[in-house]
């Protein structure tokens, strides 16, 4: 079975760092690119980054660049999001997802999410 | 950043109506769209790709057409599994961005 697993999730201060993973298992995860993309309480879907299967290409939103990290270890198949200088804003549940080639680049699948929160 | 517009923003529904959504774009992307359909709690379901072609599994009442920078998600007869929330996607540009989404709701 496909499956996408975040983990990682949780209450961070104002300012602090959180570092997300997401397990890949039943597909060749080495040969996917990948992304994460978070949702606000109640808000709608924004994406965050995407990292090529080599981690050759590397894009960041600009709500969060300079201050996240995208990488992957293949040989662990998987996901990694480093979180720095954390806002309120930045909480939300964030999803990885896998970006689908044959797909014309939907996302699919999604992992079940991970809620980060921040406040004092 | 391409810029992505839906309308309406919410809708009230029967089950058995026709329920279109539309979907535009602030440049045109051909036919890199896609549809999502989000559930409250659980994560986006991929249900259309390349502005018409039905993922794996999804029912045939849902079809989506267009290209450029206008596109239409079509549900031929709503059934009650599928009120939900759904997205639009562009992914002609790799700095991806959504739909605000549409929230089709029972009436």
């Amino acid at each position: 079975e496909v499956q996408l697993v975040e983990s990682g999730g949780g209450l961070v201060q104002p300012g602090g760092s959180l570092r997300l993973s997401c397990a890949a298992s039943g597909f060749t995860f080495s040969i996917y690119n990948m992304n994460w993309v978070r949702q606000a309480p109640g808000k709608g879907l924004e994406w965050v980054s995407h990292i090529s299967s080599s981690s050759s290409a590397i894009y960041y939103a600009d709500s969060v660049k300079g201050r996240f990290t995208i990488s992957r270890d293949n040989a662990k198949n998987s996901l990694y999001l480093q979180m720095n200088s954390l806002r309120a804003e930045d909480t939300a549940v964030y999803y990885c997802a896998s970006y689908c080639v044959s797909c014309f680049g939907g996302f699919d699948p999604w992992g079940q999410g991970t809620l980060v929160t921040v406040s004092s | 950043d391409i810029q992505m517009t839906q309308s309406p923003s919410s809708l009230s529904a029967s089950v058995g109506d026709r329920v279109t959504i539309t979907c535009r774009t602030s440049q045109s992307i051909s036919s890199y769209l896609n549809w999502y359909q989000q559930k409250p709690g659980k994560a986006p379901k991929l249900l259309i790709f390349a502005a018409s072609t039905l993922q794996s599994g999804v029912p045939s009442r849902f079809s989506g057409s267009g290209s450029g920078t206008d596109f239409t998600l079509t549900i031929s007869s709503l059934q009650p599994e599928d009120f939900a929330t759904y997205y639009c996607q562009q992914s002609y540009s790799t700095r991806f961005t959504f739909g605000p989404g549409t929230k089709v709701d029972i009436k």
